[in-house]
C-alpha cells in the first residue's frame, strides 16, 4: 500500500507563534491531499481538501486565514497553523489515496499542542 | 451527503469472546464504506473496505464486516477478541462518481477486552 509520511510527529509551541506540519507521499504522486483534525476522544473531521497547483478548499467553519494550506508539488502538502491558540490544539492527520480507487492512506498524524 | 453512526461509544468483551461494533450509514447514492482502528497517539490503519462487490467483506486480524442495503448497516465483527483488539475503531463512508473525495467518519467506538 501506500506510504504517507507526516513531520513533525509531535511539536509543542507558545500561543501566538505558527506552526507548520509536513506531510509527504512517499511513492506515489498525490494530486489530492485531505487534512483532518482529531480532537481528545472524538473522531476525525474533514477541515480542507489540498490540490497540487490550486487553491485548498476548506471545510465550513475552518478558517483559511489561519490553516494555511499548500501542495506545491506531487508529493508534499504542508499545513501551517498561523498565530496558534490552545484550542489548536490537537491531532491532525492527512491522508490521500493511493493508485486503487477510493481507498485512503493515512499519514501518522501530528500531535500539536499550544501553550 | 452521506454520513455514518457509530452505536455505543464503548464496547467491552472479554478475551475469546465476539466482537460486534454497528455502524449505519445514510448515503443518497451508492456508498463505499470503511473500517479503521486506531491505536494511541497513531494514524489510521485500514480494515477492510466495501466498494460495491461482494457484501461480505473479509479484513485484516481476523475482522470481517457484511453490507447489508436493506439495513443501512456495515457493522464489524470479529468471532474472537484479542488483548491486542484493543484500539478505537471508526467507520466511514464515501461516495464514487468524478474526483475522489474524503472520508466522513463516525464517532468512533472504543473497544476493550478484558482478560
Amino acid at each position: 500500500g501506500a506510504v504517507v509520511s507526516q513531520h513533525p510527529s509531535w511539536v509543542i509551541c507558545k500561543s501566538g507563534t505558527s506552526v507548520k506540519i509536513e506531510c509527504r507521499s512517499l511513492d506515489f504522486q498525490a494530486t489530492t491531499m485531505f487534512w483532518y483534525r482529531q480532537f481528545p476522544k472524538q473522531s476525525l473531521m474533514l477541515m480542507a481538501t489540498s490540490n497540487e497547483g490550486s487553491k485548498a478548499t476548506y471545510e465550513q467553519g475552518v478558517e483559511k486565514d489561519k490553516f494555511l494550506i499548500n501542495h506545491a508539488s506531487l508529493t508534499l502538502s504542508t499545513l501551517t497553523v498561523t498565530s496558534a491558540h490552545p484550542e489548536d490544539s490537537s491531532f491532525y492527520i492527512c491522508s490521500t489515496y493511493g493508485r486503487s480507487s477510493y481507498e485512503q492512506y493515512f499519514g501518522p498524524g501530528t500531535r500539536l499542542t499550544v501553550t | 451527503a452521506q454520513s455514518v453512526t457509530q452505536l455505543g461509544s464503548h464496547v467491552s468483551v472479554s478475551e475469546g469472546a465476539l466482537v460486534l461494533l454497528r455502524c449505519n450509514y445514510s448515503s443518497s447514492v451508492p456508498p463505499y464504506l470503511f473500517w479503521y482502528v486506531q491505536y494511541p497517539n497513531q494514524g489510521l490503519q485500514l480494515l477492510l473496505k466495501y466498494t460495491s462487490a461482494a457484501t461480505l467483506v473479509k479484513g485484516i486480524n481476523g475482522f470481517e464486516a457484511e453490507f447489508k442495503k436493506s439495513e443501512t448497516s456495515f457493522h464489524l465483527t470479529k468471532p474472537s477478541a484479542h488483548m491486542s483488539d484493543a484500539a478505537e475503531y471508526f467507520c466511514a463512508v464515501t461516495t464514487g462518481g468524478t474526483g475522489r473525495r474524503a472520508l466522513t467518519f463516525g464517532s468512533g467506538t472504543r473497544l476493550q477486552v478484558q482478560p
